[in-house]
């Protein structure tokens, strides 16, 4: 069935550094890939959907500058934030939507294993 | 602004029991709705997907009904065992595609 590939799995760095992570579909094509972020014993909230070969969209209150999101290829979209602090400790969790699969509105997301990022 | 809710937010049963999970949603402009299982520190599997125009689907032991109307869905898991213990979340698909979780009920079955 279809994969969603999340690396790395776990971070733990410095108050300053960049990290990014990597989300990409292993056997479909998904020019549609989503990014959520979830704090403990909450739910997935989403943060910016990611469109191949365009700028992403970012919902209410996600700075863009400090999540910054690239969708170069039809495979992969990553998520860099930039300058992280301890608040931006969290769990970041990507989906791809499989276009190919279902129809009018239908169409399956599949989510990766997630990042536990960890800032000291 | 779409809002999903899931009662209880906990569950401990014995092995063996049956159970449902609830959840409400409050705008009912949805093309489907999905219950999915997240295990700790790990993402999501889909567990199954109700289409607006559906009123129940099964998969095993699970059955998912939805009543888009009243704006609530229900996860039956019969006789439950230590390996369904695991966090399900429930999330609607709105209309400008975009998923709307659930804050996820988290079930704990005992052997």
């Amino acid at each position: 069935g279809a994969v969603v590939s999340q690396h790395p799995s776990r971070v733990i760095c410095k108050s300053g550094t960049s990290v990014k992570i990597e989300c990409r579909s292993l056997d479909f094509q998904a020019t549609t890939m989503f990014w959520y972020r979830q704090f403990p014993k909450q739910s997935l909230m989403l943060m910016a959907t990611s469109n191949e070969g365009s700028k992403a969209t970012y919902e209410q209150g996600v700075e863009k500058d400090k999540f910054l999101i690239n969708h170069a290829s039809l495979t992969l979209s990553t998520l860099t934030v930039t300058s992280a602090h301890p608040e931006d400790s969290s769990f970041y969790i990507c989906s791809a939507r499989d276009w190919g699969s279902g129809t009018g509105g239908n169409q399956p997301q599949h989510f990766g294993d997630g990042t536990r990022l960890s800032i000291l | 602004k779409q809002e999903v809710t899931q009662i209880p937010a906990a569950l401990s049963v014995p092995e063996g029991e049956n159970l449902v999970l609830n959840c409400s949603f409050t705008d009912s402009a949805i093309y489907n709705l999905q219950w999915f299982r997240q295990d700790p520190g790990k993402g999501l599997t889909s567990l199954l997907l109700i289409q607006s125009s559906q009123r129940e689907q099964t998969s095993g032991r699970l059955n998912a009904s939805l009543d888009k109307s009243s704006g609530r869905s229900t996860l039956y898991i019969a006789a439950s065992q230590p390996g369904d213990s695991a966090t399900y979340l429930c999330a609607v698909l709105e209309y400008g595609n975009k998923l709307v979780f659930g804050a996820g009920t988290i079930l704990r079955v005992k052997s």
